[in-house]
C-alpha cells in the first residue's frame, strides 16, 4: 500500500505550457504539503495545506497554484512553465495535531524537465 | 529567522568504518530537529527526531544523533556504516511554536560508502 502517491513520476514538458502534478496520501492525515528540491538537492517548502485550507504559502511565483480537493489530495498547477521550473517536486503529509513534532511522509517525487 | 548548516556536502567512508554528519541550526526561538534521509531516486524518510528530553536519540538502524544546545549542533553518527547506508542525509528543523509543520532543511550530506 503506498502511503503517498505522486503523478506523474517524470513530466517532460516545453516552456510556456500549463502541468500539474498530483498528489494522495492514504495515511488519514490532515495536513499536506509541497516541496521543490533543486538540481543541487535543496529542498524548499512551497505550500501547506491543513484540510483544504491553505496555511503555507511561502514567496512562490503565483504560476504555481496548489488545489485541495480534499484532504487526502493536495495537486500543484504550474502555469506558463519557465526552465527555472525544473526540479523535483515532493508532497508529503503529517498528523494536524502539533505539526511541528510530527514526522512528514514523503512521496517519491516528480521529476519535472522543462525545455 | 530560523537556517540550518550541513557542514559537509560529502562525506566518502569506507564499509565498517565510523561516520559523523554535522548538522548545525540558527534559530532565536525553540526548534524540534530530524534528520531525513533520502536513497537514490526515492522520497525522503525520517531517520530520527529530537523532541525533548534525553538530548541521545537513536534510529532503528545503528543511526544516533546528539542534540548540542550550547552548540546549537544535531550531529549524526554511526559506529559503522555498510553499503546500504549510502544515501542523502538532510537535516532539518520546525519551530518549537506556530504549529505549521514548516520543515526548513539544510543543503544535504552526500554519503557514500565504498567497499
Amino acid at each position: 500500500d503506498t502511503a503517498v502517491s505522486q503523478t506523474p513520476k517524470y513530466l517532460v514538458t516545453q516552456m510556456g505550457n500549463d502541468k500539474s502534478i498530483k498528489c494522495e496520501q492514504n495515511l488519514g492525515h490532515d495536513t499536506m504539503y509541497w516541496y521543490k528540491q533543486d538540481s543541487k538537492k535543496f529542498l524548499k517548502i512551497m505550500f501547506s495545506y491543513n484540510n483544504k485550507e491553505l496555511i503555507i504559502n511561502e514567496t512562490v511565483p503565483n504560476r504555481f497554484s496548489p488545489k485541495s480537493p480534499d484532504k487526502a489530495h493536495l495537486n500543484l498547477h504550474i502555469n506558463s512553465l519557465e526552465l527555472g521550473d525544473s526540479a523535483v517536486y515532493f508532497c508529503a503529509s503529517s498528523q494536524a495535531a502539533v505539526r511541528g513534532r510530527n514526522e512528514q511522509f514523503f512521496g517519491p517525487g516528480t521529476r519535472l524537465t522543462v525545455l | 529567522a530560523q537556517s540550518v548548516t550541513q557542514l559537509d556536502s560529502q562525506v566518502p567512508v569506507f564499509e565498517e568504518a565510523p561516520v559523523e554528519l554535522r548538522c548545525n541550526y540558527s534559530s532565536s526561538v525553540s526548534v524540534y530537529l530530524f534528520w531525513y534521509v533520502q536513497y537514490p531516486n526515492q522520497g525522503l524518510q525520517l531517520l530520527l527526531k529530537y523532541l525533548s528530553g534525553s538530548t541521545l536519540v537513536e534510529s532503528i538502524n545503528g543511526f544516533e544523533a546528539e542534540f548540542n544546545k550550547s552548540q546549537t549542533s544535531f550531529h549524526l553518527r554511526k559506529p559503522s556504516v555498510h553499503i546500504s547506508d549510502t544515501a542523502e542525509y538532510f537535516c532539518a528543523v520546525t519551530l518549537g511554536s506556530g504549529n505549521t509543520g514548516k520543515l526548513i532543511f539544510g543543503q544535504g550530506t552526500t554519503l557514500q560508502v565504498k567497499p
